[in-house]
């Protein structure tokens, strides 16, 4: 069964330092998300992503984030400057329809020092 | 702003019985979708459940049930026959009709499934 892949499964990381988050999507998948959940809180959306553009973004996401789909198999969310309160676990999704069910990938846990 | 609430930090079920998870949603859409998604101890994130708003059939999957009232804007699972297995953080989940793709999720609700 296709399944959303995500490296490294955890990241540690220095306060100040750039960090790349990278995801795999189902192949045949159009629509692709990050989101985090920081420890013992709810999963929240950082940013949808289709057809090479950002579709929506939360306030999380601010100039410090980005996203990239550099070939046609990955997605990356990149951090430039973490801070402590980056911490969290980082979850890839795609979906192949936009009202459709979004697969998860296994998440990425960056602890940020 | 859509939200949604869960008001059920923690629950507990024995084995082989059945357990309610409330999920109370707040939006003024007419069209979106529902979600439950279980996150066990390997904190991955996987699909339980998903329901229509524009469908009144409530929907089914296995052992797994929703009870979907769109007047009332709630929307609870039903676990049948709990088993250890199901043991984990569920989330509610809205998706509305923005075109973005954006999931809202709600605190979650810890299930503990007792042998």
């Amino acid at each position: 069964e296709p399944e959303v892949t995500q490296t490294p499964s955890h990241q540690v990381t220095q306060m100040g330092q750039e960090v790349i988050l990278r995801c795999v999507p189902i192949s045949n998948h159009l629509y692709f998300y990050w989101y985090r959940q920081i420890l013992g809180q709810k999963v929240e959306f950082l940013v949808s992503f289709y057809n090479n553009e950002i579709s929506e973004k939360s306030e999380i996401f601010d100039d410090q984030f980005s996203v990239e789909r550099p070939d046609g198999s990955n997605f990356t969310l990149k951090i430039r400057s973490t801070k402590l309160e980056d911490s969290a676990m980082y979850f890839c999704a795609s979906s192949l329809y936009l009202a459709w069910e979004q697969f998860f990938g296994p998440g990425t846990r960056l602890t940020v020092l | 702003a859509q939200t949604v609430t869960q008001s059920q930090p923690e629950m507990s079920v024995q084995e082989a019985e059945t357990v309610t998870l409330s999920c109370t949603y707040d939006t003024s859409e007419s069209d979106y979708y529902l979600f439950w998604y279980k996150q066990p101890p390997s904190r991955q994130m996987i699909l339980v459940i998903r329901q229509e708003a524009y469908k009144q059939q409530n929907a089914t999957e296995n052992r797994f049930s929703v009870n979907f009232q769109k007047a009332a804007k709630s929307f609870s699972l039903k676990i049948s026959d709990s088993q250890l297995g199901d043991a984990a953080m569920y989330f509610c989940a809205y998706l509305g009709s923005s075109n973005t793709g954006k999931l809202i999720f709600g605190q979650g609700t810890t299930l503990q499934v007792k042998p």
